[in-house]
């Protein structure tokens, strides 16, 4: 099966930082990563799909990048709806696998 | 609006059966393929198991493997998950999920139910 890896497993921020989740894949994924988004007490919500494309109700200050095992998902100005849990996913493989987790805590 | 409404979930002994229903509406449910996805609570995300829009493929997550059955009914927009042998690791939120696409390779889910609980205990 294919390993995702988060890092870090959690972070705090403030409002207004720029704040960088990467993951990485224990092989090759191509640009078949999804980011997700989830709150306490809710499912998760999809941010980023196919390493880099937006979901279209998703503000446009979320980003990702990567391309082949290591990945990033960006967040260029925190905001306070963004303090939550970030997962990363591939669909590589028929057998799908998340990261571990990044949750993101105000500093 | 598309909606995912799970369930059958409870409480259940060790070793014994327990099955899963989503009901789907909102959307073509026979167009796209369907995922169960778990969570303990306080924990990560665990994919459990997909099915493509026609039943055709299933696929497993090793952990449930030979234990879990996915199926749907396009005609009652409907998913299912039949869980035997459950063990006490199996206690969690599971997620009735949608794909964005007919087959599960190289997709992503869009919408997500708001799960229901097993609890696997004696």
């Amino acid at each position: 099966d294919i390993q995702m890896t988060q890092s870090p497993s959690s972070l705090s921020a403030s409002v207004g930082d720029r704040v960088t989740i990467t993951c990485r894949a224990s092989q090759s994924i191509s640009r078949y990563l999804t980011w997700y988004q989830q709150k306490p007490g809710k499912a998760p919500k999809v941010l980023i799909y196919a390493a880099s494309s937006l979901q279209s109700w998703v503000p446009s200050r979320f980003s990702g990048s990567g391309s082949g095992t290591d990945f990033t998902l960006t967040i260029s100005s925190l905001q306070p709806e963004d303090f939550a849990t970030y997962y990363c996913q591939q669909s590589y493989s028929t057998l799908w696998t998340f990261g571990q987790g990044t949750k993101v805590e105000i500093k | 609006e598309v909606q995912l409404v799970e369930s059958g979930g409870g409480l259940v002994q060790p070793g014994r059966s327990l099955r899963l229903s989503c009901a789907a509406s909102g959307f073509p449910f026979d167009d796209y393929a369907m995922h169960w996805v778990r969570q303990v609570p306080g924990k990560g995300l665990e994919w459990v198991s997909s099915i493509d829009w026609n039943s055709d493929n299933t696929v497993y997550a090793d952990s449930v493997r030979g234990r879990f059955t996915i199926s749907r009914d396009n005609a009652k927009n409907s998913l299912f998950l039949q869980m035997n042998s459950l063990r006490t690791e199996d206690t969690a939120l599971y997620y009735c999920a949608k794909d964005t696409s007919p087959n599960t390779s190289g997709s992503y889910i869009d919408y997500w139910g708001q799960g229901t609980l097993v609890t696997v205990s004696s």
